[in-house]
């Protein structure tokens, strides 16, 4: 719903930097999440951002640009436990939560 | 830390069946949510509720109906289980919708024959 968009699988290399990008519909956009979520578990929460600009968890970092609906998740030295699928989510109107698909995330040595 | 358990986590059922899915958040959260989750779709909201004995729909609520009798507990049910809710069922918990995050439970992966 809401034509929330992301890659549907990345891989990258441990030690790496890697950036999952998120798009979204800027109309009636309220906030941003983040999730990670292991193979056969839940989601767990990685960040929220409502205003623009970087927020910065150590090693995961999450930016926001409102009105280019455009979010993306950063992750540095990469390890092997970050491979994950990676959901991006937005609430709009207040109530009403969508996700997008998901990215998967290889680590390899 | 934030709990949230759910019945089962395998759950095998024949269509036709009646199905009972439970929820139970112990952090007297008001916003319970239930999710399904299939491959390629992503987590799709089935219905949500914000308060005792008060539901609404999601995007997908059609086969499915929920009961909150009480503040901690979120049920899902399937009237008649058919072979397309076979899926990941995914309750969450939260203080409020638009600004706090939501707490997931581990899952229940149903599997209707």
């Amino acid at each position: 719903g809401q034509n929330i968009d992301q890659p549907t699988e990345m891989t990258a290399t441990e030690g790496a930097i890697v950036q999952i990008n998120c798009t979204y519909q800027t109309s009636g956009f309220n906030g941003l999440f983040w999730y990670q979520q292991h193979a056969g578990e839940a989601p767990t929460f990685l960040s929220y951002n409502v205003l623009d600009g970087l927020e910065e968890k150590g090693r995961f970092s999450s930016f926001l640009s409102r009105s280019k609906g455009y979010s993306y998740l950063l992750l540095k030295e990469l390890q092997m436990k970050d491979s994950a699928s990676y959901l991006c989510a937005v609430i709009y109107n207040f109530n009403k939560f969508y996700f997008g698909s998901g990215t998967k995330l290889n680590v390899k040595p | 830390d934030v709990k949230v358990t759910q019945s089962s986590r395998y759950l095998v059922k024949r269509t036709g069946e009646k199905v009972f899915l439970e929820c139970v958040q112990d952090m007297d959260h008001e916003n319970m949510f239930w999710y399904r989750q299939d491959p390629g779709l992503g987590l799709r909201l089935i219905y949500f509720s914000y308060d005792v004995k008060m539901k609404e729909k999601g995007d997908i609520p059609e086969g499915y109906s929920v009961s909150r009798e009480k503040k901690e507990r979120f049920s899902l049910i399937l009237e008649s289980a058919s072979t397309n809710q076979t899926s990941m069922y995914l309750c969450a918990s939260s203080y409020s919708s638009d600004q706090e995050t939501q707490y997931f439970g581990p899952g229940t992966r149903l599997l209707v024959l």
